[in-house]
């Protein structure tokens, strides 16, 4: 049971360069979102989705796009990464029912940028 | 505008005592969700306890539970008796926008809780 895993788990980059992130789960979730992480900040929303072919600015989407083309992949792309960017990426995914289901996360992806 | 603020950047309790970390949130919707999470040191996201916006009871999950204050939207979570491996950072989240285009969750900021022996 995979549930949701994230490519790759560690990165560095060069200012400028660009890359994509991979985020896969197997629970048939309906939702899926992209959060960053960086000390005393907790983890901030990028992207998300709330289905196939779907996708709506988080909290902070700049230098950031995102495609889900599959339900259960949902990528996160730098087009030109920026030292700003060096953080933690956290995926997770949730079902689509109201009752309080929690999110599943990946294990983090650490991104360093310089 | 934050809406989910955490005023504790850092909290100390002492093992076997009870805690209260506070979370307090703002929004517009009528029907929330909101979300306890637990980050030790090794950085996995793991999921404590959920309150509903029209729960009518306080949440309550082993040796957590949630003072929800709908009022005066907050959210604390207390832990009961605490134990050595408590010791993490603890997020609070709002789920908003149930069942429509920009159903989402934001978290807090975090609180470190350290347990001292």
């Amino acid at each position: 049971n995979a549930g949701v895993t994230q490519t790759p788990k560690f990165r560095v980059l060069k200012t400028g360069q660009s890359m994509t992130l991979l985020c896969a789960q197997d629970m048939n979730h309906e939702y899926m979102y992209w959060y960053r992480q960086d000390p005393g900040m907790g983890l901030r929303l990028i992207h998300y989705s709330v289905g196939e072919g779907t996708t709506a600015k988080g909290e902070v989407p700049d230098g950031y796009n995102v495609s889900r083309l599959k339900k259960q992949n949902f990528l996160l792309g730098l087009e030109s990464a920026a030292p700003s960017q060096t953080s933690v990426y956290f995926c997770a995914s949730s079902y689509e029912d109201r009752s309080g289901q929690p999110q599943h996360f990946g294990d983090g992806t650490r991104l360093s940028i310089l | 505008a934050q809406k989910i603020t955490q005023t504790q950047p850092g909290m100390f309790v002492q093992e076997k005592e009870a805690v209260t970390l506070d979370c307090t949130y703002d929004t517009s919707d009528p029907s929330y969700g909101l979300f306890w999470y637990k980050q030790p040191s090794s950085g996995e996201m793991i999921f404590l306890i959920y309150q509903g916006s029209y729960d009518q009871q306080n949440a309550t999950e082993g040796r957590y539970s949630l003072n929800f204050q709908k009022a005066r939207k907050s959210a604390n979570l207390v832990i009961s008796a605490s134990q050595l491996g408590d010791s993490a950072m603890y997020f609070c989240a709002m789920r908003e926008g149930l069942g429509t285009s920009y159903d989402k969750v934001i978290f807090g900021p975090g609180t470190s809780l350290s347990v001292i022996p």
